[in-house]
């Protein structure tokens, strides 16, 4: 199946910083990603839909400019947590489709957990 | 309403036991169901899915979908170990991306 790599795994920053979350697909283009948010025990929450070359669409609720997203190329879009919170802290999982695939399938990255202290 | 429910457990169950997860959702829309797992710290991966009614079966799991009483259900049998993790159900409309559950947690303890 396609892979989607996510970096960090893992990140722990300081409270008022920035951090950047990298999201490619490796084996197919993507021109559309999608960034999760996932509480401990809770459903993943979509936060953005991603699109190569335009801006990002952003649920309801989410701030585009806290959670900014940058989809410059097929293969690559980048959530960047603006002013860091303790309250952000959580696991972020981007994931795509195979624009080959039939079934719709999402193919998630690893998920990366941030910490804001 | 939530759009897709989902006991969030943790479900409990010795090695070698059949599992039942279940969900249940509100949109009739709902075209293909799907089944995903999440491991601890990890991001989720297609488990399998159905499109419609029906059941699909593949190895030791069978997805069922009622579409009457909008409920479906993720059979394991001869559960193992290694199938100790998250399981979400995801009902999806044509091409638009899935609905999550918020998941099951299962525990198959040796």
């Amino acid at each position: 199946g396609a892979v989607v790599s996510q970096h960090p795994s893992w990140v722990i920053c300081k409270s008022g910083t920035s951090v950047k979350i990298e999201c490619r697909s490796l084996d197919f283009q993507a021109t559309t990603m999608f960034w999760y948010r996932q509480f401990p025990k809770q459903s993943l929450m979509l936060m953005a839909t991603s699109n190569e070359g335009s801006k990002a669409t952003y649920e309801q609720g989410v701030e585009k400019d806290k959670f900014l997203i940058n989809h410059a190329s097929l293969t690559l879009s980048t959530l960047t947590v603006t002013s860091a919170h303790p309250e952000d802290s959580s696991f972020y999982i981007c994931s795509a489709r195979d624009p080959q695939g039939n079934t719709g399938e999402l193919f998630f990255g690893e998920g990366s957990r941030l910490t804001v202290l | 309403q939530k759009e897709v429910e989902q006991d969030p457990g943790p479900l409990s169950v010795p090695e070698g036991a059949i599992v039942s997860l279940n969900c249940t959702y509100s949109n009739s829309a709902f075209q293909y169901f799907m089944w995903y797992r999440q491991y601890s710290r990890k991001g989720p991966e297609l488990l399998m899915y159905t499109y419609s009614s029906g059941n699909k079966e593949d190895g030791r799991f069978t997805a069922q979908v009622d579409k009457s009483s909008k409920y479906i259900s993720l059979f394991i049998r001869d559960s193992q170990p290694s199938d100790s993790a998250t399981y979400l159900c995801a009902p999806q409309r044509g091409s638009y991306i899935p609905t999550f559950g918020r998941g099951t947690s299962l525990i198959v303890h040796p």
